[in-house]
This record gives C-alpha cells, sequence and structure tokens, in this order.
C-alpha cells in the first residue's frame, strides 16, 4: 500500500489529453513538493517533473505537472506512442523524521 | 554527462547480507550540492527508497529498513554502496542508485535526477 495514491492504469489515443493524479496527505504533498518519474518498459525511471511543475531540459512541454492542497496532477498533451509508460509520483514526507514517498505508479496505455 | 553504474551479485540467499557498489562517472562523488541514494523496485511493483549519503559520509534512511541498511561512500573511487543485511525473499528487487537533489540545510530529498541502469538481485537458496 503505497503512501500517495493514484490510478493504477490511465488511456488515450494519440493526440489526446491525458491526466494522471496523486493523492497524499498533509505531511507529504500538502507540505512539500511533488515530482513525476517516466519509466518505459525495461529502462530506470527518468525525472519528469520536479518542483510540482518544472520540467528538466531536454522534457517536452507536452508534459505539465500541478499541484493543490494534498493533491497533484500529470498531464500529458498531444500524446504519443512513446509516451506509453509507467508513472510515479514522489513527494518528501515529514513524518517519522523525513523520507521519500512514491505513489503506486500508473500504467499509462497509449491506444 | 554523468553516468552510474550499480554492481554487486546478482543472488543473494536468505539471512545473509546483499551488498552493492554505485560507480559514479563524468562527475564527482563530492560535489557539495548532492546527496547520492538507493531505490528498490520489487519485480512487476512500485518505487521504494532506501536512503541517501552525503559524500562526508552523513546519511539518511527509509524508517522501514533502517535497522537493516547501511550506505556508504569512497570518495578515492568515486563510488558509493548499499549494504542490506538479514535478505528475505520480499528483498528480491531491482535495485537503482542514483543522484539526489536536496536541500543541504534540511536534507529534504527534491528529487532524483540522475539513475543508474538498475540491477536485479534475488534472495534465493
Amino acid at each position: 500500500q503505497s503512501v500517495l495514491t493514484q490510478p493504477p492504469s490511465a488511456s488515450g489515443t494519440p493526440g489526446q489529453r491525458v491526466t494522471i493524479s496523486c493523492s497524499g496527505s498533509s505531511s507529504n504533498i500538502g507540505s512539500n513538493t511533488v515530482n513525476w518519474y517516466q519509466q518505459l518498459p525495461g529502462t530506470a525511471p527518468k525525472l519528469l517533473i520536479y518542483s510540482n511543475n518544472q520540467r528538466p531540459s531536454g522534457v517536452p512541454d507536452r508534459f505539465s505537472g500541478s499541484k493543490s492542497g494534498t493533491s497533484a496532477s500529470l498531464a500529458i498533451s498531444g500524446l504519443q506512442s512513446e509516451d506509453e509508460a509507467d508513472y510515479y509520483c514522489a513527494a518528501w514526507d515529514d513524518s517519522l523524521n523525513g523520507h521519500v514517498v512514491f505513489g503506486g505508479g500508473t500504467k499509462l496505455t497509449v491506444l | 554527462q554523468l553516468q552510474l553504474q550499480e554492481s554487486g551479485p546478482g543472488l543473494v540467499k536468505p539471512s545473509e547480507t546483499l551488498s552493492l557498489t554505485c560507480t559514479v562517472s563524468g562527475g564527482s562523488i563530492s560535489s557539495s550540492s548532492y546527496y547520492w541514494g538507493w531505490i528498490r523496485q520489487p519485480p512487476g511493483k512500485g518505487l521504494e527508497w532506501i536512503g541517501s549519503i552525503y559524500y562526508s559520509g552523513s546519511t539518511y534512511y527509509n524508517p522501514s529498513l533502517k535497522s537493516r541498511v547501511t550506505i556508504s561512500v569512497d570518495t578515492s573511487k568515486n563510488q558509493f554502496s548499499l549494504k542490506l543485511s538479514s535478505v528475505t525473499a520480499a528483498d528480491t528487487a531491482v535495485y537503482y542508485c542514483a543522484r539526489v537533489d536536496v536541500d543541504l540545510d534540511t536534507a529534504m530529498v527534491r528529487s532524483f535526477d540522475y539513475w543508474g541502469q538498475g540491477t536485479l538481485v534475488t534472495v534465493s537458496s
């Protein structure tokens, strides 16, 4: 059972806009920034969004992040086949002297 | 370009100690701006933070694993290492090393911005 809650799956057709939600609590998302990681099949995770809505160099602007209260969202616009991957949210949790918590991951399927 | 590479045994017996090393290239592990960390992923499951270390040796561990984890650093070899004791089948996972962007005043992890390719460790007799 992950501390951050994500839907296990999401899907969309090429060109569509999809969103993936991440729900937490006051000790994690409610008080700290959220990151999103993309894990393509058989590869290591890659940082996709940091500090709620910032993209590292090289990440297309089709990917965007937002946060409100104790929830966060990842939006992917102009969906492409190569976006088919697992997506994980993560945040620092202030409880227990502080630690990183992850969501359980959302498998995105491009139909 | 910063690169990280995990190495170590792919098979560990139950009750023994899992040992992995991460070699950093293309950058110095003694950078004052970053920590270095370990994350694991059981087959078909999600990600779990294990812990992080600064080049000075300061460490932070996941409370759920703290009693069994030791992370150390060797700046002369540009490497850091993970030891996980008393392993069981539940510790079977792909283990990743990563560079950790942190708030240096509070040690709060902000993100894992560079990752190794990962190494599968199976716990089995």
